[in-house]
């Protein structure tokens, strides 16, 4: 079945380091793949999507790449934040999964000032 | 900000109480999820809506849960009789669309402890 695999539950960087969370992905099918973000008492809000393999998403300094041949989408940022600090989830969904979607177990990022 | 509105933010529960919640969706769409996310930070599906009609729900919902999405109301979910593994966050969602493809808009949830 689907499943999306985040290993590492907390990551923790000062202002101005590079961001990078681990996502890999299992499907038999063509995923659509997403990052949520979920800041302290809200709900996850979208961070960016992709639909078709080797693309990349581009959003709020956050990048993506759905990559097919090592089925990751793993997600960077250049230059982090102290409000960046949040939940990011990755998300699957494909045909094959009821049109549901598919959470991985959530990285935790705190930035230090 | 959420334009997911959902009440009450918080709510407190005796074991074999009945627990409401509610949701409205954002305006326009016709498609309404309930994930249950528990401390750890994991999301289970419930049950979803197009309209006023359920696409698919898991079989827990079916035993104690049940969920509605009257036309011109919000949406509710109740636990019939909480036990405590129910304390978690209730999260409701809404999409344009049912596909999987679509941005779902969530809000921010409404706690639950069951105590």
């Amino acid at each position: 079945g689907d499943s999306v695999t985040q290993m590492q539950g907390q990551v923790t960087l000062s202002e101005d380091d590079f961001l990078f969370i681990n996502c890999t992905y299992s499907t038999t099918w063509y995923p659509t793949l997403f990052w949520y973000v979920q800041y302290p008492g809200e709900g996850p809000q979208l961070l960016l999507k992709v639909t078709t393999a080797n693309n990349k998403g581009i959003s709020r300094g956050f990048e993506a790449t759905y990559d097919k041949g090592t089925t990751s989408f793993h997600l960077q940022k250049a230059s982090v934040q102290e409000s960046d600090s949040a939940v990011y989830y990755c998300v699957l969904g494909d045909r094959d999964s009821n049109n549901r979607i598919f959470f991985g177990d959530g990285t935790q990022l705190v930035v230090k000032p | 900000n959420s334009k997911v509105i959902q009440t009450p933010r918080y709510l407190v529960k005796g074991q074999g109480q009945k627990a409401k919640m509610r949701c409205i969706p954002e305006k326009g769409h016709p498609v309404v999820f309930w994930y249950q996310q528990n401390k750890n930070n994991e999301f289970k599906f419930l049950i979803n809506f197009q309209n006023q009609e359920v696409l698919q729900q898991i079989d827990m919902t079916e035993k104690r849960f049940s969920a509605e999405c009257p036309s011109n109301s919000p949406c509710s979910l109740e636990i019939q009789s909480s036990e405590a593994g129910d304390s978690a966050l209730y999260l409701c969602a809404s999409s344009l669309s049912r596909t999987y493809y679509a941005e779902q808009f969530f809000g921010p949830g409404t706690r639950l402890t069951v105590l």
